[in-house]
């Protein structure tokens, strides 16, 4: 059984430009969540997506979007990218309907904004 | 709504000391409460979980945490310290019910173990 993986694993951007981050979810799991967790932070929800429809977003501008596949992986798309921006972006996965599962994390994919 | 506080930032023992990480929270329903860990230039990883069962939990690595009600807190204990036990830890909080399972993190404590 594999777990959750991400990619790239880094990535180095200018101010205005746009990203896209990958997940794939752990085998049999159908809920993925992003989270932004900053230098010294603790994550940050974004949003989460459950069968291909998203299913509850944080405090976060529309310019961050995301897309779920039919086979469960998932895309964080950023739009107009920010110094602020620059995080190390989570992705996680669960098994089972929202509010009953325990989510697994990937490595992240540490996004530096320039 | 949901939060957490995680008490210093920064806590430091000897090896084969007593770890003791605090985490309160506060939900407006009854919450389920999870302990991550992440070791630098890593992800998280789940150490434990409380979802209403016993409120006494044992988790990987030899850790252990008690849900307590009545004080709103769930902290986190291992007997004996270890040096391989450095790293950044996570207090979180979803809600049992509603329609999504977003955690909330505290903002973690960050634990060193002396030789």
């Amino acid at each position: 059984e594999t777990g959750v993986t991400q990619s790239p694993t880094h990535l180095i951007k200018t101010r205005g430009q746009q990203v896209t981050l990958r997940c794939s979810s752990q085998s049999g799991h159908n809920t993925v969540s992003w989270y932004q967790q900053a230098l010294g932070q603790g994550p940050q929800f974004i949003f989460q997506y459950y069968r291909e429809e998203e299913n509850g977003r944080g405090n976060f501008p529309p310019r961050f979007s995301g897309l779920q596949f039919p086979n469960y992986s998932s895309e964080l798309n950023v739009n107009a990218l920010e110094l602020d921006d620059s995080a190390l972006y989570l992705c996680a996965s669960s098994l089972g309907g929202p509010g009953t599962e325990t989510q697994y994390f990937g490595p992240g994919t540490r996004l530096l904004v320039l | 709504a949901q939060s957490v506080t995680q008490l210093g930032s920064h806590v430091s023992v000897s090896e084969g000391a007593l770890v003791l990480l605090r985490c309160n929270y506060s939900s407006s329903v009854p919450p389920y409460l999870f302990w991550y860990v992440q070791y630098p230039n890593q992800g998280l990883q789940l150490l434990l979980k409380y979802t209403s069962a016993a409120t006494l939990v044992k988790g990987i690595n030899g850790f252990e945490a008690e849900f307590k009600k009545s004080e709103t807190s769930f902290h986190l204990t291992k007997p004996s310290a270890h040096m391989s036990d450095a790293a950044e830890y996570f207090c979180a909080v979803s809600e049992s019910s509603g329609a999504n399972s977003k955690l909330t993190f505290g903002k973690g404590i960050t634990l060193s173990v002396r030789p």
